[in-house]
């Protein structure tokens, strides 16, 4: 099984500011890895995949990067509603798809 | 557009079974594949189960599997999930969502969830 793991688990920004979230992979997923955004009593919603595509209807400001082991989603100007826990998940080895723990980011 | 619809949770007592169903729509449900995700109270998202677009293919959790069955319906665009065995440690909303091919891949879509709650 492929352990995703994130960091940090919280992310204190404020509005305006640059977000850099990352995501490690216990061995290579190639570019086979997806960013989740939730918001509070939500459901989680695809922001990019192939580690830098951005999904139907993701703002610019949402980019992602990487490949292999090591991953960074950032929000280059954080807006009120980015605030919310990030998922990163690898859909390479499979079963099972795993995700990572999350990282949550919130306003400073 | 896309819309998943889950309905079935609801509280039931340790060792007792439950069906979830995941009604689809906006889509050619046949042609995808599709999963069960869930999420504890507080916790992250941890994927439950997974059924190939022809019912061909089916993958459990190691925690859940044994006790879970995942089926679909094409004819009616629903996904189910049959829990049976269930434990204080189920309880989670559970989500369906949607794969981005026939098999394997990214969940491009999510429902809004349903909650199960596992209590004496």
């Amino acid at each position: 099984e492929i352990v995703m793991t994130q960091s940090p688990a919280t992310l204190s920004v404020s509005p305006g500011e640059r977000a850099t979230l990352s995501c490690r992979a216990s061995q290579s997923v190639s570019s086979n890895l997806a960013w989740y955004q939730q918001k509070p009593g939500q459901a989680p919603r695809l922001l990019i995949y192939a580690a830098s595509t951005r999904a139907t209807g993701i703002p610019a400001r949402f980019s992602g990067s990487g490949s292999g082991t090591e991953f960074t989603l950032t929000i280059s100007s954080l807006q009120s509603e980015d605030f919310a826990v990030y998922y990163c998940q690898q859909y390479n080895n499979w079963p099972p798809w795993t995700f990572g723990q999350g990282t949550k980011v919130e306003v400073k | 557009q896309v819309q998943l619809v889950e309905s079935g949770g609801g509280v039931v007592q340790p060792g007792g079974s439950l069906r979830l169903s995941c009604a689809a729509s906006g889509f050619t449900f046949s042609t995808y594949a599709m999963h069960w995700v869930r999420q504890a109270p507080g916790k992250g998202l941890e994927w439950v189960a997974f059924i190939r677009s022809d019912g061909t293919n089916k993958y459990y959790g190691d925690s859940v599997k044994g006790r879970f069955t995942i089926s679909r319906d094409n004819s009616k665009n629903t996904l189910y999930l049959q829990m049976n065995s269930l434990r204080t440690e189920d309880t989670a909303v559970f989500y369906c969502a949607k794969g981005d091919s026939g098999y394997g891949g990214r969940f491009d879509y999510w429902g809004q969830g349903t909650l199960v709650t596992v209590s004496s």
